[in-house]
């Protein structure tokens, strides 16, 4: 079965400073994997997606991640942070080749932004 | 376009009772998925629609149930309510057959079970 663990619960960061998200996942081979934020009270949005090709993907809002198979990672990237961008921020993976848009989410990082 | 749209967005029930929750899909989506999210449990899948048709089903028990209606809108059903289905109900829906993951989610349905 496959799983995602976001291993950090609580970033907070400087407004200006750089954002890293980690996202770790298990799978038995290469996920569609992918980045969704949500804000307080909304649904969530989707930031970035891998498939396949570059390992490097941007995304909306200025952010981008790293897709790294020999670590099953897939880490989110901010060069600068604004404000706007406190929320929760979730990794998931979808199965390849499975009929259907089910996908499974880290357990989110929350992002506090400090003036 | 509009967007996902969930009703109603809060709601108080209390334990026993039954609850229904209602999605209307981005126009044109024929995919809709719902997720249940818990502070403790985190975004768990709870079932997949298209074309009126289970598609995937997470695990949870069968007092959760869905339908998908000919104009793509879903409900869902949970019956004989617990403490425990205190959640925020998401809809996600999806214009690709296959499983991509762009998922368009809706602002959520707050569920408060007394």
């Amino acid at each position: 079965a496959q799983s995602v663990t976001q291993p950090d619960i609580h970033i907070t960061v400087s407004e200006g400073a750089s954002l890293e998200l980690r996202c770790n996942y298990s799978y038995g081979a290469t996920p569609y994997l992918f980045w969704y934020v949500q804000s307080p009270g909304q649904g969530l949005q989707l930031l970035l997606k891998y498939f396949s090709g570059d390992t490097l993907v941007q995304g909306i809002k200025g952010f981008e991640a790293e897709f790294k198979r020999s670590q099953s990672s897939f880490n989110l990237r901010k060069p600068s942070v604004h404000w706007s961008d406190a929320a929760e921020y979730f990794c998931a993976v979808g199965a390849r080749g499975a009929a259907g848009n089910k996908l499974t989410f880290g357990g989110g990082t929350r992002v506090l932004v400090k003036p | 376009k509009a967007g996902v749209t969930q009703t109603p967005r809060y709601l108080i029930k209390t334990r026993g009772q039954q609850v229904t929750l209602s999605c209307s899909p981005i126009s044109g989506h024929r995919s809709v998925s719902w997720y249940q999210q818990t502070p403790g449990q985190g975004l768990q899948f709870l079932f997949e629609y298209f074309s009126e048709t289970q598609r995937n089903k997470g695990n949870f028990p069968g007092r959760f149930s869905g339908r998908q209606f000919s104009n793509s809108r879903s409900e869902m059903n949970v019956s004989t309510l617990e403490l425990g289905d205190s959640a925020l109900y998401l809809c996600a829906s999806s214009g690709q057959r296959a499983n991509t993951g762009e998922l368009f989610f809706g602002e959520g349905s707050r569920l408060t079970v007394l």
